[in-house]
């Protein structure tokens, strides 16, 4: 069975500082790969999403990447976080035919 | 563009009975896929049921129905024999025939359920 894995669980950095979160899916190949964030009390929005290694695309313009330097792992940055970075990141992958998507537990990012 | 709709912000119900969750959609597409997630306070989405436009019948998973009603674009999730954990957010999100990849979603809706 398939298995979605997002590190760190909850993170708090400063103002300025880099960011990297990781996730990685077990169980499957070549899946679709998706960022989300949700600020608090909302719904998800789209940031990155990624159908290969080293494809990404990216929803909303901001100081945030996406990187897939492997089939089942994508990575979320930033160089300099800004108070606005601060939410709960989902990354989820999804199965080509329906578009279902299978959620991560999350990391929740403040930025002080 | 896609638009999904969630008109109710927060609803209760009485533990065991049925509830039913609104959500209308916005598409000019002809093949559309149709989700329902839940979120409870852990934050983890955990995905419910599907449907996709193509479907004749409503989609089942346990407790869970989805009633689609194509004409009024509305895909409302209901709950049956409502239990304490169904306490969360839920959220009703499409994927747009142009591509397989990506969900909007909608605002969601709180459900508490009562002992």
């Amino acid at each position: 069975s398939q298995t979605i894995h997002q590190w760190p669980a909850t993170l708090v950095q400063p103002v300025g500082s880099p960011l990297s979160l990781e996730c990685t899916v077990e169980g499957t190949s070549n899946p679709n790969l998706y960022w989300y964030r949700q600020a608090a009390g909302r719904g998800l929005q789209l940031l990155f999403y990624s159908v290969g290694i080293g494809q990404i695309s990216s929803e909303v313009p901001q100081n945030l990447s996406a990187s897939r330097p492997q089939d089942r792992q994508f990575i979320l940055s930033s160089k300099k976080l800004l108070l606005s970075d601060s939410g709960f990141y989902l990354c989820a992958w999804g199965l080509w035919a329906s578009g279902t998507q299978y959620f991560g537990p999350g990391t929740r990012l403040t930025v002080l | 563009a896609q638009k999904i709709t969630q008109t109710q912000p927060g609803m209760f119900v009485q533990e065991k009975e049925a509830v039913t969750l609104d959500c209308t959609y916005d598409t000019s597409d002809q093949s559309y896929g149709l989700f329902w997630y839940k979120q409870p306070s852990s934050g983890e989405m955990i995905f419910l049921i599907y449907q996709g436009s193509y479907d004749e019948q409503n989609a089942t998973e346990g407790r869970y129905s989805l009633n689609f009603q194509k004409a009024r674009k509305s895909a409302n999730l209901v709950i049956s024999a409502s239990q304490l954990g169904d306490s969360a957010m839920y959220f009703c999100a499409m994927r747009d025939g142009d591509s397989s990849y990506k969900l909007i979603f909608g605002s969601g809706t709180r459900l508490l359920v009562r002992p």
